[in-house]
């Protein structure tokens, strides 16, 4: 069964810290990763995607690794901002389809506290 | 931020009456979804479209229906809202990706949905 799972479920770090979510993914075949960033009440917004030859990549602050060997991903985010407080999703699409299936994790909820 | 918008935001509604949720996109995008999404739970598909005149089921299974008359626009109904119907509801749209690698997809602002 294809399933994305993510950790930890929720995280308080202070403002300025560094921190660390994790997704292990069980889906195959595997076509690319993404983590997507989601304001409350807003819709998730892409923040970076691999595919399977990549094994890290950046945007600002934001560094997603991928061991697809492992099928786990982790994304890193540097001197957090209390902008950063919101739920991080990690995304699986799956390449065995037309539809690029993608498969959702329940997302990483994230509070930066001043 | 993606040209892809979603009306109405939120939206409180009584037992039995028909809703229809907005969804337009001006990036000429041919594939639209709609998913579901609880607090703190995935995003589940519920409904797809590959292009004009085309829609499909997704995972989830929904008493919704959808239609797609213009590329533009994918709007999603319930006949008889019910309060089990109470959700967020996304919707997205993706370029025809070539080969079997998904296209990014780019998401509104989704519409919360109360129904009492």
């Amino acid at each position: 069964k294809n399933q994305v799972e993510q950790s930890p479920q929720s995280l308080i770090i202070l403002e300025g810290k560094n921190c660390t979510l994790q997704c292990n993914y069980t889906v195959s075949p595997f076509s690319n990763l993404r983590w997507y960033k989601q304001d409350t009440g807003r819709g998730p917004v892409s923040l970076t995607i691999m595919t399977f030859s990549e094994n890290t990549k950046s945007n600002g602050r934001y560094t997603a690794t991928l061991d697809a060997d492992t099928k786990q991903s982790s994304l890193h985010i540097t001197a957090s901002q209390l902008s950063d407080s919101a739920s991080y999703i990690c995304v699986v699409s799956d390449r065995g389809s037309t539809l690029g299936r993608l498969y959702f994790g329940r997302g990483t909820q994230l509070t930066v506290w001043p | 931020e993606a040209d892809i918008y979603q009306t109405p935001r939120y939206l409180v509604i009584g037992t039995g009456k028909k809703i229809t949720l907005e969804c337009s996109q001006t990036m000429g995008h041919d594939k639209m979804y709609w998913y579901q999404q609880d607090p703190g739970m995935e995003l589940h598909l519920i409904h797809y479209s590959y292009g004009v005149n085309s829609t499909e089921k997704g995972d989830l299974s929904s008493e919704s229906t959808v239609s797609r008359i213009r590329t533009e626009h994918f709007p999603l109904t319930l006949e008889s809202a019910r309060p089990s119907h109470t959700s967020q509801y996304l919707c997205a749209s993706s370029e025809s990706a070539s080969g079997r690698a998904a296209a990014e997809q780019y998401f509104g602002p989704g519409t919360r949905l109360t129904v009492t």
